[in-house]
């Protein structure tokens, strides 16, 4: 079974605090993402990966970016936490086009 | 560009009802679609999958058909558990689009009740 790990499950900082959450997959997927869920709105992609070193916007990049030197690990990062991140973030993984993701738990991220 | 349409919840049934939840697209190709599940706290989890029209997905009793006619794949279940109680997102995964992004409907709640 693919397995997509997430660091933390639960993470309260500080605003202006630089962020990192890590997500790491055993699978060898070449597709890495990152969304943001909330309530109301669904899950929001917030960047995406297809490869190392390579990384593309999604629909709400503003506040964040990201970092893939490894296959396996795909990293977020808030360069300067506000309130309005507090947010459920969920990593996924996947191989190829038309194949399905594979999520992680989850990150249930508050910034005091 | 792609959309997916869900109905919206809470839906609220009784131990062993039937259940369907409706899921509609809008795709310009011939997409992959996708039923996830989340579980109250955590990530979400495939529960099944049609690649093309006619494809049934079927898994732990819960089934989808791809209609390529009536651009849907609702979600269907004979006999609903109160294990069954979660958020059902219905997806799309267009083949045309870089990188596997998937279109997520809204996701639609499940309560069942003993």
């Amino acid at each position: 079974d693919v397995k997509v790990t997430q660091s933390s499950r639960y993470l309260v900082k500080r605003t202006g605090e630089k962020v990192f959450l890590e997500c790491v997959q055993d699978m060898d997927h070449e597709n890495m993402f990152w969304y943001r869920q909330d309530p109301g709105l669904g899950l929001r992609l917030i960047y995406f990966s297809y490869d190392v070193k390579m990384k593309e916007k999604g629909d709400i990049p503003e506040g964040y970016s990201v970092s893939r030197e490894k296959k396996e690990r795909f990293s977020l990062i808030l360069e300067s936490a506000s309130t309005n991140q507090t947010s459920m973030y969920l990593c996924a993984s996947s191989f190829e086009t038309g194949q399905p993701q594979h999520f992680g738990d989850g990150t249930r991220l508050s910034i005091l | 560009g792609n959309s997916v349409t869900q109905m919206e919840g809470p839906v609220t049934l009784s131990e062993e009802a039937f259940l369907t939840i409706n899921c509609t697209y809008t795709a310009t190709g011939y997409p992959s679609l996708f039923w996830y599940v989340q579980y109250p706290g955590e990530g979400l989890q495939l529960l099944l999958k049609a690649t093309k029209a006619d494809d049934k997905g079927s898994n732990k009793g819960f089934e989808a058909t791809y209609r390529k006619e009536t651009t849907s794949f609702h979600l269907e279940k004979g006999s609903v558990q109160v294990s069954d109680s979660a958020v059902y997102f219905c997806a799309l995964s267009d083949p045309y689009n870089a990188g596997n992004m998937l279109t997520f409907g809204g996701g639609t709640r499940l309560m069942v009740k003993p």
